[in-house]
Protein backbone atom coordinates (compact mmCIF):
# COMPACT_ATOMS: atom_id res chain seq x y z
CA UNK A 1 0.00 0.00 0.00
CA UNK A 2 1.49 3.13 -1.30
CA UNK A 3 1.44 5.86 1.03
CA UNK A 4 2.65 9.98 0.49
CA UNK A 5 3.53 12.32 2.99
CA UNK A 6 4.49 15.16 2.68
CA UNK A 7 6.00 18.48 4.08
CA UNK A 8 7.44 22.17 3.75
CA UNK A 9 6.54 25.87 4.87
CA UNK A 10 3.52 27.18 5.08
CA UNK A 11 3.45 30.77 4.93
CA UNK A 12 5.64 32.19 2.68
CA UNK A 13 6.05 36.24 1.41
CA UNK A 14 5.67 37.31 -2.20
CA UNK A 15 9.23 37.04 -4.41
CA UNK A 16 10.22 34.06 -2.02
CA UNK A 17 10.55 30.44 -3.43
CA UNK A 18 8.17 27.96 -2.25
CA UNK A 19 9.86 24.53 -0.98
CA UNK A 20 7.99 21.20 -0.79
CA UNK A 21 8.91 17.55 -0.01
CA UNK A 22 7.14 14.25 -0.42
CA UNK A 23 8.25 10.78 0.76
CA UNK A 24 6.88 7.76 -0.91
CA UNK A 25 6.33 4.60 1.76
CA UNK A 26 5.83 1.41 0.05
CA UNK A 27 5.74 -0.26 -3.22
CA UNK A 28 7.89 0.64 -5.88
CA UNK A 29 9.46 3.91 -6.40
CA UNK A 30 11.32 3.66 -9.55
CA UNK A 31 8.48 2.48 -12.01
CA UNK A 32 6.24 5.06 -11.78
CA UNK A 33 6.34 9.09 -11.78
CA UNK A 34 5.53 11.22 -9.19
CA UNK A 35 3.79 14.84 -9.53
CA UNK A 36 3.11 17.93 -8.12
CA UNK A 37 -0.60 19.14 -8.00
CA UNK A 38 -2.02 22.21 -6.78
CA UNK A 39 -5.96 23.60 -5.70
CA UNK A 40 -6.71 27.22 -4.82
CA UNK A 41 -8.63 27.95 -1.79
CA UNK A 42 -12.11 27.35 -3.23
CA UNK A 43 -11.21 26.45 -6.96
CA UNK A 44 -10.69 23.64 -8.95
CA UNK A 45 -7.02 21.28 -9.63
CA UNK A 46 -4.13 22.27 -11.51
CA UNK A 47 -1.16 20.16 -12.29
CA UNK A 48 2.43 21.38 -11.86
CA UNK A 49 4.51 18.70 -13.13
CA UNK A 50 6.18 15.37 -13.04
CA UNK A 51 9.41 13.25 -12.42
CA UNK A 52 10.69 9.58 -12.93
CA UNK A 53 13.43 8.11 -10.91
CA UNK A 54 16.24 9.38 -13.16
CA UNK A 55 15.12 12.53 -13.15
CA UNK A 56 13.50 13.30 -16.12
CA UNK A 57 10.71 16.01 -16.10
CA UNK A 58 7.63 17.42 -17.62
CA UNK A 59 6.11 20.87 -16.41
CA UNK A 60 2.94 22.65 -16.52
CA UNK A 61 4.01 24.90 -19.62
CA UNK A 62 2.00 27.75 -17.99
CA UNK A 63 4.50 27.83 -14.89
CA UNK A 64 7.61 26.15 -16.53
CA UNK A 65 9.52 29.23 -16.14
CA UNK A 66 9.22 28.82 -12.50
CA UNK A 67 8.95 25.28 -11.17
CA UNK A 68 11.66 23.05 -10.47
CA UNK A 69 11.01 19.17 -9.51
CA UNK A 70 13.80 16.79 -8.16
CA UNK A 71 14.76 13.50 -6.71
CA UNK A 72 16.46 11.64 -3.74
CA UNK A 73 16.15 8.32 -5.00
CA UNK A 74 18.16 7.15 -2.30
CA UNK A 75 15.13 8.29 0.41
CA UNK A 76 12.26 7.36 -2.12
CA UNK A 77 11.74 11.51 -2.18
CA UNK A 78 11.05 14.06 -4.64
CA UNK A 79 10.77 17.90 -3.69
CA UNK A 80 8.90 21.20 -5.82
CA UNK A 81 10.76 24.38 -5.89
CA UNK A 82 8.39 27.27 -7.20
CA UNK A 83 9.99 30.50 -7.63
CA UNK A 84 9.01 34.50 -7.13
CA UNK A 85 5.77 33.48 -5.47
CA UNK A 86 3.09 35.85 -5.65
CA UNK A 87 -0.64 35.94 -4.06
CA UNK A 88 -1.65 33.81 -6.63
CA UNK A 89 0.18 30.85 -5.57
CA UNK A 90 -1.79 30.31 -2.76
CA UNK A 91 -2.84 26.28 -2.77
CA UNK A 92 -2.86 23.73 -1.30
CA UNK A 93 -0.63 21.58 -3.33
CA UNK A 94 -0.84 17.83 -3.61
CA UNK A 95 1.85 15.19 -4.63
CA UNK A 96 0.58 11.84 -6.21
CA UNK A 97 1.82 9.16 -7.75
CA UNK A 98 1.47 9.52 -11.56
CA UNK A 99 0.00 6.50 -13.62
CA UNK A 100 1.51 6.69 -17.48
CA UNK A 101 0.62 4.34 -20.08
CA UNK A 102 2.14 5.65 -23.68
CA UNK A 103 -0.25 7.37 -25.98
CA UNK A 104 -2.82 7.55 -23.41
CA UNK A 105 -2.05 9.52 -20.81
CA UNK A 106 -1.63 9.76 -17.37
CA UNK A 107 -3.73 9.42 -14.05
CA UNK A 108 -2.99 9.98 -10.56
CA UNK A 109 -3.43 7.49 -7.44
CA UNK A 110 -2.74 7.66 -4.66
CA UNK A 111 -2.62 10.97 -3.48
CA UNK A 112 -0.78 12.95 -0.60
CA UNK A 113 -2.50 14.78 2.36
CA UNK A 114 -2.07 18.25 0.91
CA UNK A 115 -0.46 21.03 2.35
CA UNK A 116 -1.89 24.57 2.62
CA UNK A 117 1.01 27.70 1.09
CA UNK A 118 -0.04 30.93 1.78
CA UNK A 119 1.73 33.51 0.25
CA UNK A 120 1.29 36.64 2.05
CA UNK A 121 3.17 39.92 2.97
CA UNK B 1 -6.22 24.83 -25.05
CA UNK B 2 -8.24 21.81 -24.29
CA UNK B 3 -10.99 22.45 -21.92
CA UNK B 4 -13.42 20.17 -19.91
CA UNK B 5 -16.11 21.56 -18.86
CA UNK B 6 -18.18 20.28 -16.08
CA UNK B 7 -21.76 21.35 -14.00
CA UNK B 8 -21.22 23.54 -11.25
CA UNK B 9 -23.98 21.60 -9.21
CA UNK B 10 -25.66 18.35 -9.62
CA UNK B 11 -28.21 16.89 -7.36
CA UNK B 12 -29.73 13.30 -6.27
CA UNK B 13 -32.16 11.57 -3.98
CA UNK B 14 -30.79 9.07 -1.81
CA UNK B 15 -30.68 5.50 -3.77
CA UNK B 16 -31.12 7.07 -6.81
CA UNK B 17 -28.30 7.42 -9.95
CA UNK B 18 -26.33 10.55 -10.00
CA UNK B 19 -25.12 11.34 -13.35
CA UNK B 20 -21.91 13.84 -14.11
CA UNK B 21 -20.68 15.01 -17.34
CA UNK B 22 -17.70 16.26 -18.62
CA UNK B 23 -17.98 18.01 -21.56
CA UNK B 24 -14.46 18.47 -24.21
CA UNK B 25 -14.50 18.48 -27.91
CA UNK B 26 -14.25 14.54 -29.29
CA UNK B 27 -13.26 13.86 -25.32
CA UNK B 28 -14.21 10.23 -27.10
CA UNK B 29 -10.84 10.19 -27.95
CA UNK B 30 -8.80 10.66 -25.22
CA UNK B 31 -8.89 8.78 -21.82
CA UNK B 32 -10.69 10.46 -19.35
CA UNK B 33 -10.04 9.69 -15.04
CA UNK B 34 -12.61 10.92 -12.33
CA UNK B 35 -11.84 11.94 -8.72
CA UNK B 36 -13.41 12.11 -5.62
CA UNK B 37 -12.96 15.21 -3.32
CA UNK B 38 -14.74 15.57 0.05
CA UNK B 39 -14.15 18.41 2.41
CA UNK B 40 -10.31 19.10 3.65
CA UNK B 41 -9.12 15.47 2.38
CA UNK B 42 -7.25 14.79 -1.24
CA UNK B 43 -9.02 13.18 -3.98
CA UNK B 44 -9.48 10.37 -4.45
CA UNK B 45 -9.42 8.19 -8.09
CA UNK B 46 -12.42 6.79 -8.86
CA UNK B 47 -12.39 6.07 -12.08
CA UNK B 48 -9.21 5.65 -14.65
CA UNK B 49 -9.01 5.38 -19.01
CA UNK B 50 -13.36 5.89 -18.97
CA UNK B 51 -14.58 2.93 -17.53
CA UNK B 52 -12.05 1.41 -14.78
CA UNK B 53 -12.80 1.54 -11.37
CA UNK B 54 -8.92 0.87 -9.11
CA UNK B 55 -9.31 -1.20 -5.94
CA UNK B 56 -11.67 -0.66 -3.52
CA UNK B 57 -13.87 1.36 -5.39
CA UNK B 58 -17.91 0.16 -4.90
CA UNK B 59 -19.20 -1.01 -8.25
CA UNK B 60 -22.19 1.80 -8.47
CA UNK B 61 -19.28 3.96 -9.44
CA UNK B 62 -19.39 3.02 -13.35
CA UNK B 63 -17.94 5.80 -16.22
CA UNK B 64 -18.82 6.32 -19.83
CA UNK B 65 -17.15 8.23 -22.92
CA UNK B 66 -18.53 8.41 -26.36
CA UNK B 67 -18.33 12.30 -28.63
CA UNK B 68 -17.91 14.86 -27.32
CA UNK B 69 -19.18 13.87 -23.48
CA UNK B 70 -18.31 11.63 -20.42
CA UNK B 71 -20.20 10.27 -17.92
CA UNK B 72 -19.46 9.69 -14.49
CA UNK B 73 -22.36 7.52 -13.15
CA UNK B 74 -23.59 6.90 -9.97
CA UNK B 75 -25.85 4.12 -8.52
CA UNK B 76 -27.60 4.13 -5.36
CA UNK B 77 -26.04 7.60 -4.05
CA UNK B 78 -25.66 7.11 -0.60
CA UNK B 79 -24.55 10.37 1.93
CA UNK B 80 -20.88 9.53 1.89
CA UNK B 81 -21.36 10.72 -2.05
CA UNK B 82 -21.57 13.73 -1.65
CA UNK B 83 -18.38 15.40 -2.46
CA UNK B 84 -16.79 17.52 -5.47
CA UNK B 85 -16.13 15.38 -8.34
CA UNK B 86 -13.50 16.73 -11.17
CA UNK B 87 -12.71 14.56 -14.29
CA UNK B 88 -9.37 14.82 -16.25
CA UNK B 89 -7.55 14.14 -19.42
CA UNK B 90 -4.13 14.23 -21.17
CA UNK B 91 -3.66 16.80 -23.96
CA UNK B 92 -0.83 18.15 -25.74
CA UNK B 93 1.51 17.17 -23.20
CA UNK B 94 -0.32 18.59 -20.21
CA UNK B 95 -3.22 17.37 -17.80
CA UNK B 96 -6.12 19.19 -18.23
CA UNK B 97 -9.24 19.03 -15.41
CA UNK B 98 -12.45 20.00 -15.27
CA UNK B 99 -13.92 22.68 -13.25
CA UNK B 100 -15.53 20.40 -11.13
CA UNK B 101 -18.95 19.10 -9.65
CA UNK B 102 -20.48 19.34 -6.72
CA UNK B 103 -22.53 16.74 -5.77
CA UNK B 104 -25.45 17.01 -3.13
CA UNK B 105 -27.57 14.08 -1.97
CA UNK B 106 -30.39 15.00 -0.90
Amino acid sequence: QVQLQQWGAGLLKPSETLSLTCAVYGGSFSDYYWSWIRQPPGKGLEWTGEINDSGTTNYNPSLKSRVTISVDTSKNQFSLKLSSVTAADTAVYYCARTLRVRGVGRWFDPWGQGILVTVSS
Amino acid sequence: SYELTQPLSVSVALGQTARITCGGNNIESKNVHWYQQKPGQAPVLVIYRDINRPSGIPERFSGSNSGNTATLTITRAQAGDEADYYCQVWDSSTVVFGGGTKLTVL
